[in-house]
């Protein structure tokens, strides 16, 4: 079953608009950890933001926040006023606590984003 | 300023030649990190965990003589693809993350591998 589900494959977004990426996971741990990753074209990972599962607050990096709806279990990434250089692949990633201790992520699919002039 | 250094950005190499992807941690201490495969427009498939010290830990599906990985020291993972094939050309990625649950993963800027 899929962990991690982001079911646009493609946005649009005006430049200076925001613009909201969907993301949902599925896990019966109740330690998680969930991450925003920017992937431009020439292949960089960057993150972008993280939420952890006991965090009582949204996540907020400058124009990048997380709509954390934990009972729905959903991480939707909000970047606000777009810029031209947001035109990249966004995924969310999903970090579980397994016994072994190991920090791997798991990924979305991904949502390429296309900010319009 | 980056905090993972992979090496080469990009490799062309013959079928049935063998080709080596450095990974360096440049200002921690990495005892785990990760191997990551992304084919183009899709997601990075984890391939792999490299613990130093000890044997990787393959996911399932992925070939481990195929793909041979070695962490010799706190700061380096080798990624090495044996015997490669046309199918094998992909963009190869390797991450590490700082102790901690909440640490993001530090990603390389990836080896793109074309197999002739």
């Amino acid at each position: 079953a899929q962990k991690i589900t982001q079911t646009q494959p493609g946005m649009f977004v005006q430049e200076k608009e925001a613009v909201t990426l969907d993301c949902t996971y599925d896990t019966s741990d109740p330690s998680y950890g969930l991450f925003w990753y920017k992937q431009p074209s020439s292949g960089e990972m960057i993150f972008l933001i993280y939420q952890g599962s006991y965090d009582q607050q949204n996540a907020t990096e400058g124009r990048y926040s997380l709509n954390f709806q934990k009972a729905r279990k959903s991480a939707n990434l909000v970047i606000s006023a777009s810029q031209l250089g947001d035109s990249a692949m966004y995924f969310c990633a999903m970090r579980e606590s397994p016994m072994d201790s190991s920090y791997k992520l798991i990924f979305g699919s991904g949502t390429r984003l296309l900010v319009r002039p | 300023g980056a905090v993972v250094s992979q090496h080469p950005s990009r490799v062309i190499c013959k079928s049935g030649t063998s080709v080596k992807i450095e990974c360096r941690s440049l200002d921690f201490q990495a005892t785990t990190m990760f191997w990551y495969r992304q084919f183009p427009k899709q997601s990075l498939m984890l391939m792999a965990t490299s613990n130093e010290g000890s044997k990787a830990t393959y996911e399932q599906g992925v070939e481990k003589d195929k793909f041979l990985i070695n962490h010799a020291s706190l700061t380096l993972s080798t990624l090495t693809v044996t015997s490669a094939h046309p199918e094998d050309s992909s963009f190869y990625i390797c991450s590490a993350s700082r102790q901690g649950h909440n640490s993001p993963l530090h990603f390389g800027n990836g080896t793109r591998l074309t197999v002739t």
